[in-house]
């Protein structure tokens, strides 16, 4: 059965320390990882696709890098408004269609 | 920034009552989602529609649920007869592509409370 996992489930962090989010799968043929940012009550923000093993991709304070079997989300001295829930996403199948969401890391950055 | 809408923000409706749940993608997009995520859940799929039909739908997506585009802009959800569990935020999403470059834009949410 395809599974995406996440970890920790819950992060704080001081303002500009640096840490890393984890995302690990086992879908069989990969088509892609897809990492969103989630405010609470809000819908998922997209951030970054990665389709490779290898793959770097980075947005501001944001770096995602990618492995066979799992992907990192990289944040470099984060500010207080980086802190929402971080999701990991993977499509079920060759179509892309059905997302399966990882239950996402819930980031807190303390001024 | 084009972006994907929904109404209501809030629905709230007693058990058995047909709730319609209203979304417009993004207006060059061709494919069409509608995600829950029930309270400290994670995101589930519920359906994908394209061309006017429906391409792929979860076991959660019932004879209770349908889909449709009732004409070229808005893509609704309706819940034939709600049940307390289908408490939930409703997401919808649409994409340009399919398959391998497939990146989904969600909407706000509507946060359906059945009582």
């Amino acid at each position: 059965e395809d599974q995406v996992t996440q970890s920790p489930e819950a992060l704080r962090l001081q303002e500009g320390e640096s840490s890393s989010l984890n995302c690990s799968y086992t879908v069989s043929g990969l088509r892609g990882l897809f990492w969103y940012r989630q405010d609470p009550g809000k819908g998922p923000e997209f951030l970054f696709t990665l389709y490779s093993a290898g793959e770097e991709k980075e947005k501001e304070r944001l770096k995602a890098t990618l492995t066979k079997k799992e992907s990192f989300l990289h944040i470099t001295a984060p500010k207080p408004e980086d802190s929402a829930t971080y999701l990991c996403a993977v499509p079920r199948d060759n179509y892309g269609q059905n997302f399966v969401f990882g239950p996402g890391t819930r980031l807190s950055v303390l001024p | 920034e084009p972006e994907v809408t929904q109404t209501p923000s809030h629905q709230v409706t007693q058990m058995g009552q047909e709730v319609i749940l209203r979304c417009v993608p993004i207006s060059n997009h061709l494919y069409f989602y509608w995600y829950r995520q029930i309270l400290g859940q994670k995101v589930e799929f519920l359906v994908s529609f394209y061309n006017n039909e429906i391409s792929e739908k979860s076991e959660i997506f019932d004879d209770q649920f349908s889909v449709e585009r009732p004409d070229g802009s808005n893509f609704t959800l309706k819940i034939r007869s709600t049940k307390l569990e289908d408490s939930a935020m409703y997401f919808c999403a649409s994409s340009a592509n399919r398959g391998r470059f497939n990146e989904q834009f969600f909407g706000p949410g509507t946060r359906l409370t059945v009582l």
